[in-house]
């Protein structure tokens, strides 16, 4: 297993509906995952930190963790021709010396 | 502030030449990175720095030299360019909540090697 994967896309979701980004990891004892959203040419940018299990919500974004199935997601609601973007999924990875790792990311297409 | 810059925006090598990238950052951040990413790919570590003085090698650290000699300046030399470091290189800081948490990118520099 790679130790952070993510499908590569491309995510097409019309807008309005709700966009899931999901983010699976190879350590189990990571501490600290969050999502990145990166729009073509620019650089990234959090969305989102997430540390406990469960849900966090921010506005129309809603991080979930799941550290048993080793899972992460990111819910984007009422999605908008705006959030079309690559969504970059990092974890903090105990196991390579509490370094960051990125996967590969994920490019969302809101339809109009 | 203006957070985090890089320069040069854009930059073409030939193949052995040297280069260094450059990084500063206003916010007084200790902790300081370096990324590079390939197209269609995430983002790879390939140094960074806890603090003025202190650096270490990440994902990717072959082909690459750092220096921190202060809190707002982290440059990263290339010095004999190479057709596999053609990339998009990103500088990013945190804030002092900790090591990899919230990183702060700069705008990123494209590299091309021929």
């Amino acid at each position: 297993q790679k130790e952070v994967e993510q499908n590569s896309g491309p995510l097409s979701v019309p807008e309005g509906a709700i966009a899931s980004l999901n983010c699976t990891y190879s350590d189990r004892v990571s501490q600290s995952f969050f999502w990145y959203r990166q729009y073509s040419g620019k650089s990234p940018e959090l969305i989102m930190s997430i540390y406990s299990n469960g849900d966090k919500e921010d506005g129309r974004f809603t991080a979930q963790l799941n550290k048993a199935s080793q899972y992460v997601s990111l819910l984007i609601r009422d999605s908008q021709p705006s959030d079309s973007a690559t969504y970059l999924c990092a974890v903090n990875l105990m196991n390579r010396d509490d370094k960051i790792i990125f996967g590969k990311g994920t490019r969302l297409h809101i339809l109009p | 502030n203006a957070g985090v810059t890089q320069t040069p925006k854009f930059r073409i090598l030939k193949i052995g030449q040297s280069m260094t990238l450059q990084c500063t950052q206003d916010m007084n951040h200790n902790y300081m990175y370096w990324y590079r990413q390939d197209p269609g790919m995430g983002l790879k570590l390939i140094y960074y720095s806890v603090g003025a003085g202190i650096t270490d090698k990440g994902e990717v650290p072959n082909g690459y030299n750092v220096s921190r000699s202060t809190t707002e300046d982290f440059p990263l030399r290339l010095e004999l360019a190479a057709p596999s470091q053609t990339s998009v290189y990103f500088c990013a800081s945190t804030d002092p909540q900790g090591l990899f948490e919230t990183q702060y990118f700069g705008p990123g520099t494209r590299l091309l090697v021929l």
